[in-house]
């Protein structure tokens, strides 16, 4: 399996664009989790799907913040319009929900600069 | 509402050292506590997961404790090695919030 993939690896955008984000979890995973990673806040979950239903939204900043998992194999994380201070790694995760057995598989990461 | 707090925020030890990487966590209602090992640029890698119910585990020469009452974990590196530089995460699955938690991270450099 290749893991959990993200793309892109790298986006570097103007204040105001719309910024998509796009995750692959791990087949057969049911729970997809996205965390945003600052220097300042470190990582701090944005919103889980299980069964790609959401779960919890209750991290997601503002109503900027959308995200979207029409099918168990992709989910996107869109911010519409872009501010510098969304800035950061955010990171795709995926597990085989197992309760308290709960292992996340994490992608390598997307890099946004909002300018 | 859960924190984990992770304890130095970075350290540098000579390599063959032993060393104690340290997480507390204010809530010891929890499903388990994880360690993550984070390399720059790269996403995290699971080390270690101790169920609430157990008091460690071991990988290689790594070793996890768990003292839930106390809110206390511990990650004991034996032998460091400088391919053990990167930043380690503690992170718990909280029953309240039903998602992982994680501290700040320990950014680790192991001297040659």
């Amino acid at each position: 399996d290749a893991g959990v993939i993200q793309s892109p690896r790298h986006e570097v955008t103007e204040m105001g664009q719309e910024v998509t984000l796009r995750c692959k979890p791990i087949s057969g995973h049911n729970s997809l989790f996205w965390y945003r990673q600052t220097m300042m806040r470190g990582l701090e979950l944005l919103i889980y799907f299980n069964n790609n239903v959401p779960i919890d939204d209750s991290g997601m900043p503002e109503d900027r913040f959308s995200a979207k998992m029409p099918n168990a194999s992709f989910s996107t994380l869109k911010i519409q319009p872009s501010e510098p201070r969304d800035s950061a790694v955010y990171f795709c995760a995926s597990s085989l929900n197992q309760g308290a057995a709960n292992v996340l598989t994490f992608g390598a990461g997307s890099r946004l600069t909002v300018l | 509402k859960q924190e984990v707090t992770q304890i130095p925020a970075a350290l540098s030890v000579p390599e063959g050292e032993n060393l104690v990487l340290n997480c507390s966590f204010t809530d010891s209602a929890i499903y388990n506590l994880q360690w993550f090992r984070q390399d720059p640029g790269k996403g995290l890698t699971s080390l270690l997961l101790i169920q609430s119910s157990q008091r460690e585990q071991t990988s290689g020469r790594l070793n996890a404790s768990l003292d839930k009452s106390s809110g206390r974990s511990t990650l004991y590196i034996a032998a460091s090695q400088p391919g053990d530089s990167a930043t380690y995460l503690c992170a718990v699955l909280s029953r309240s919030q039903g998602n992982l938690i994680f501290g700040k991270g320990t950014k680790l450099s192991v001297k040659p």
